[in-house]
């Protein structure tokens, strides 16, 4: 158990809808990253925040956003929803200081399959 | 975006072979960290590495820190049938006072019993 969690695990909707996925990081970690990665694909970085505030933004689209929370957990919302947005969206936290300083941990990831 | 090369992309081994896998890159890391994934799992960080040289065990794995900092090598010994998954190498960048990740292209490994 990696100590990130990700709700929901299974997600199943029609193309046009919207879903939010939610991440908590790990107890004490201020930064979240988002990946998504597509049947047999690598891992794409989405987007990261740190303390609330968004820190970096890799290839996400316009139809998704994201925020993270004073109390640190984080969604990411997929709106207008295609068939090829059906991938795995993993969340990962990470510590800035302490025994695991630079180590990524991530969720076990949301499924999402868009019909 | 930047990627880590790792090789070899795939191995197929039989049950209780030894397994090496490398992750090269053409810049510094001061940390290498490596991930297994299973199908449909989430990347579990097996083994990091925070100094050059540095040889590091968990189990039947072991990683080494390259001395040029330009590379990584896991090894895994006397292969089972639950090693399967990919095994991605990750670099972190310290920037702006967080981390942003470079990860490999990954090794698939299929073992046969």
């Amino acid at each position: 158990d990696s100590g990130v969690t990700q709700t929901p695990k299974h997600l199943i909707t029609a193309t046009g809808q919207r879903v939010t996925l939610r991440c908590s990081p790990r107890s004490g970690d201020l930064s979240v990253y988002w990946y998504q990665q597509s049947l047999d694909q690598g891992l794409q970085f989405l987007i990261q925040y740190y303390n609330g505030e968004e820190r970096a933004k890799g290839n996400i689209l316009e139809r998704f956003s994201a925020q993270q929370f004073p109390d640190l957990h984080s969604e990411l919302n997929l709106s207008s929803l295609e068939l090829g947005d059906s991938a795995l969206y993993f969340c990962a936290s990470s510590p800035r200081t302490g025994k695991n300083t630079g180590e990524l941990f991530f969720g076990e990831g949301s499924r999402l399959t868009v019909l | 975006g930047q990627q880590l090369n790792q090789s070899p992309q795939s191995m197929f081994i039989q049950e209780g072979e030894d397994v090496s896998m490398n992750c090269t890159s053409s810049s510094i890391f001061n940390t290498w960290l490596w991930y297994k994934q299973e199908p449909g799992e989430g990347p579990v960080l097996l083994i990091a590495l925070y100094k050059a040289g540095e040889l590091t065990s968990n189990g039947r794995l072991t990683a080494q820190f390259g001395i040029t900092r330009k590379d990584s090598f896991l090894n895994i010994s006397a292969s089972i049938p639950s090693d399967v998954g990919i095994y991605f190498c990750a670099g972190p960048r310290p920037t702006s006072g967080t981390y942003k990740y470079i990860f490999g292209t990954g090794t698939r490994l299929k073992v046969l019993a």
